[in-house]
């Protein structure tokens, strides 16, 4: 059965520092997106791809966040520099296609801490 | 704006119980999605269920069953039988299907199926 992928699982890093995560989508899904989900709460829309185009990123933080997908494939998702409260789960997710009615299937996650 | 609501932050229920996890929703479209995802300890969400704003037939599928009220913005989900595998965390999330077709997630509910 086909699966979104990430990396790292988990990451330590100091603040300040530059940290980045990586995420191939299900072979074919169009859309892409990265959401944070901070311990104790509900996942939270970053960026919203669809094929290499951004479609909705006003929850980035985009003094610090960047987010591209430059083939429309796989996407990289970067912090810099790190600050204490972006300690969260970041997860990716694809669909077939953007809008309500596409199921987004997610991956596993990539956990960072920032010390 | 919309908005979701899942105001059980734990539960803890033994074995072979049943057990309904709110969700109440706020939207000012007429027309929207409705999903639960479960969330294991492992922390991929997986998918559970996706209702549209028209179809306010029930739904069962095996020991997990919905019942979704549009007259109390309410989509609660019960287990039917719990097991020692139901426990996990638990979402409800809301899309809009014309003004922002990101998932919205509650903050979720922790179940603990206790053996």
């Amino acid at each position: 059965e086909a699966e979104v992928a990430q990396s790292p699982r988990y990451k330590i890093t100091e603040k300040s520092q530059a940290v980045a995560f990586w995420c191939d989508p299900i072979s074919g899904h169009a859309t892409l997106y990265w959401y944070r989900q901070i311990l104790g709460q509900g996942p939270e829309l970053l960026v919203q791809f669809q094929d290499e185009s951004v479609v909705d990123d006003s929850q980035l933080p985009k003094d610090r966040f960047s987010a591209e997908r430059l083939k429309g494939v796989d996407s990289t998702l970067k912090i810099q520099p790190a600050e204490l409260g972006d300690s969260a789960m970041y997860l990716c997710a694809s669909s077939l296609m953007g809008g309500s009615s596409y199921e987004q299937y997610f991956g596993p996650g990539t956990r960072l801490t920032v010390t | 704006a919309q908005k979701v609501t899942q105001a059980q932050t734990e539960i803890s229920v033994v074995e072979k119980e049943d057990v309904t996890l709110d969700c109440v929703y706020e939207t000012r479209d007429t027309t929207y999605y409705l999903f639960w995802y479960k969330q294991p300890p492992s922390g991929e969400l997986v998918f559970l269920i996706r209702r549209n704003s028209f179809d306010e037939q029930n739904e069962i599928s095996g020991r997990y069953s919905w019942n979704f009220q549009k007259s109390t913005s309410s989509f609660n989900f019960t287990i039917t039988a719990s097991q020692v595998v139901d426990s996990a965390v638990y979402f409800c999330a809301l899309s809009e299907l014309v003004r922002a077709q990101k998932l919205v997630f509650g903050q979720g509910t922790r179940l603990t199926i206790n053996p």
